[in-house]
C-alpha cells in the first residue's frame, strides 16, 4: 500500500523558515518512473502546486515561489523535505505531498496518491 | 504567471449530466498539457479522477470522463449522484517540470 505522510510545525512566525517532511511508504524514491510533489491549499481556497523532485534528483519549482522554495530528498530515509523561507500569514495553508506518476520522457504526470495534509499557520 | 481557469460553481440534478472545463488565460489546452482532474470533499485530501486527458484512475466510476472540448480540457459527470457533490480541480503541465492547478469548481447536486 502506497502512503505519504506530511509532518512539520503547526505554527510558524512571520519571516521564519518552514521545513516540512514527507515520509513515504510502499514505493521507492529511487524509482525512475516516480517523483514527489508538494502542493498547498489556503483555507477555503484553491490548490497550488509548489515543487517537485524526480528520482534522479532533478527539481522543479513554482515560478512565483521559486526564490523561497527548496526541495530535497533522502532516499534511505524515504523522505522528501520542503523548505520555504520568509513565511508570511498568506502562506497559512494545508500542505500536501503527493506521489507523481507518469512524468517520464518529457510527459506530464499526475498526482496519486496524496498525503492527508498538514495545516501550517503563520502568525506572530 | 499563467492562470488556469475553471467555472466557480455548477449545480446539477441527480441523474443529470454536467461538464466542467479547464482553460488557459492565454492559449488553448491540448493533450500536450496532460490535463488531470481531482475531486476533493471538505476536510479531505484530493482524489485522482482522470489523468492524461481521458484515462480514468483506478476505481473511478465510468460516469466520470475526460476530454478536450474546443480549446479547453473537460470533465463530464454523466448520471450525477449525491456523493459527487465536491470541489473539482484540474491540473495542466506547462513543461519544464512545472504544473499549474485550476481555480476549482464547486459542484452541487440537488
Amino acid at each position: 500500500q502506497v502512503t505519504l505522510k506530511e509532518s512539520g510545525p503547526v505554527l510558524v512566525k512571520p519571516t521564519e523558515t518552514l521545513t516540512l517532511t514527507c515520509t513515504v511508504s510502499g514505493f521507492s524514491l529511487s524509482n525512475a518512473r516516480l517523483g514527489v510533489s508538494w502542493i498547498r491549499q489556503p483555507p477555503g481556497k484553491a490548490l497550488e502546486w509548489l515543487a517537485h523532485i524526480f528520482s534522479n534528483d532533478e527539481k522543479s519549482y513554482s515560478t512565483s515561489l521559486k526564490s523561497r522554495l527548496t526541495i530535497s530528498k533522502d532516499t534511505s530515509k524515504r523522505q522528501v523535505v520542503l523548505t520555504m523561507t520568509n513565511m508570511d500569514p498568506v502562506d497559512t495553508a494545508t500542505y500536501y505531498c503527493a506521489r507523481m506518476l507518469g512524468a517520464v520522457a518529457g510527459r506530464g504526470g499526475w498526482f496519486d496518491p496524496w498525503g492527508q495534509g498538514t495545516l501550517v499557520t503563520v502568525s506572530s | 504567471q499563467t492562470v488556469v481557469t475553471q467555472e466557480p460553481s455548477f449545480s446539477v440534478s441527480p441523474g443529470g449530466t454536467v461538464t466542467l472545463t479547464c482553460g488557459l488565460s492565454s492559449g488553448s489546452v491540448s493533450t500536450s498539457y496532460y490535463p488531470s482532474w481531482y475531486q476533493q470533499t471538505p476536510g479531505q485530501a484530493p482524489r485522482t479522477l482522470i489523468y492524461s486527458t481521458n484515462t480514468r484512475s483506478s476505481g473511478v466510476p465510468d460516469r466520470f470522463s475526460g476530454s478536450i472540448l474546443g480549446n479547453k480540457a473537460a470533465l463530464t459527470i454523466t448520471g450525477a449522484q449525491a456523493d459527487d457533490e465536491s470541489d473539482y480541480y484540474c491540473v495542466l503541465y506547462m513543461g519544464s517540470g512545472i504544473y499549474v492547478f485550476g481555480t476549482g469548481t464547486k459542484v452541487t447536486v440537488l
